[in-house]
């Protein structure tokens, strides 16, 4: 099994240019997850998704937007890159149940910077 | 509202030397607790987490972490430290048993000198 797979993995935008993170998973999870790490900040979770057709805001929402029409996968997208978006970018997804099993898996990252 | 503290932004021990890393959280019900590792360039890794139960909790890698409810703690604690272990340690606290919203500390970097 991939496990949780982020594409790119390094990405170099121009302010006001458009991009999307692509983030899937094959462990046929429920939840999906999208987290910004800076530094001394640790990580901050943007959007977060519990299943197919629905999504919600995290902490850090503001200029990104996130739709989950399969179970697989849950892009992120930026409408407009701004400089203060430059971060590394991690997708998690981890199963609904009630048990102690549950766990959250990262992928690798994306490191975005925006110039 | 929850939050996670880890008041070490830093830590540097001597290989073999003993480890803990403090974690403090803010949460009004029972909190879902986790310890994650980072390697430079990687992604996160759970090390170990607690949900109800024992308060001593073992991890991989040889580490654990107890649970103090009157303190609101969650230390990592590993009794002797390898090179290996250089990277960087998250706490994060979650909401019941979902794993899809989680609050993490800001890290504790370990640095291990030989």
């Amino acid at each position: 099994n991939a496990g949780v797979t982020q594409t790119p993995k390094f990405q170099v935008l121009k302010t006001g240019q458009s991009m999307t993170l692509q983030c899937a998973q094959d462990m046929n999870h429920e939840y999906m997850s999208w987290y910004r790490q800076d530094p001394g900040m640790g990580l901050r979770l943007i959007h977060y998704s519990v299943g197919a057709g629905i999504t919600d805001q995290g902490e850090v929402p503001n200029g990104y937007n996130v739709s989950r029409s399969t179970t697989e996968d849950f892009p992120l997208r930026l409408l407009s890159a701004a400089p203060s978006q430059t971060s590394v970018y991690f997708c998690a997804s981890s199963y609904r149940g009630r048990s102690m099993n549950t766990e959250a898996f990262f992928g690798q990252g994306t490191r975005l910077t925006v110039v | 509202a929850q939050s996670v503290t880890q008041p070490d932004i830093h830590i540097t021990v001597s290989e073999g030397a003993s480890l803990e890393l403090r974690c403090n959280y803010s949460y009004g019900a029972t909190p879902y607790l986790f310890w994650y590792v980072q390697s430079p360039g990687q992604g996160l890794q759970l090390l170990l987490k607690y949900f109800s139960g024992d308060t001593l909790v073992q991890g991989i890698k040889g580490f654990e972490a107890e649970f103090k409810r009157s303190q609101s703690s969650f230390n990592l604690r590993k009794p002797s430290v390898h090179w290996s272990d250089a990277a960087e340690y998250f706490c994060a606290v979650g909401a019941g048993y979902n794993t899809d919203k989680l609050i993490f500390g800001t890290g504790t970097r370990l640095q291990v000198f030989p």
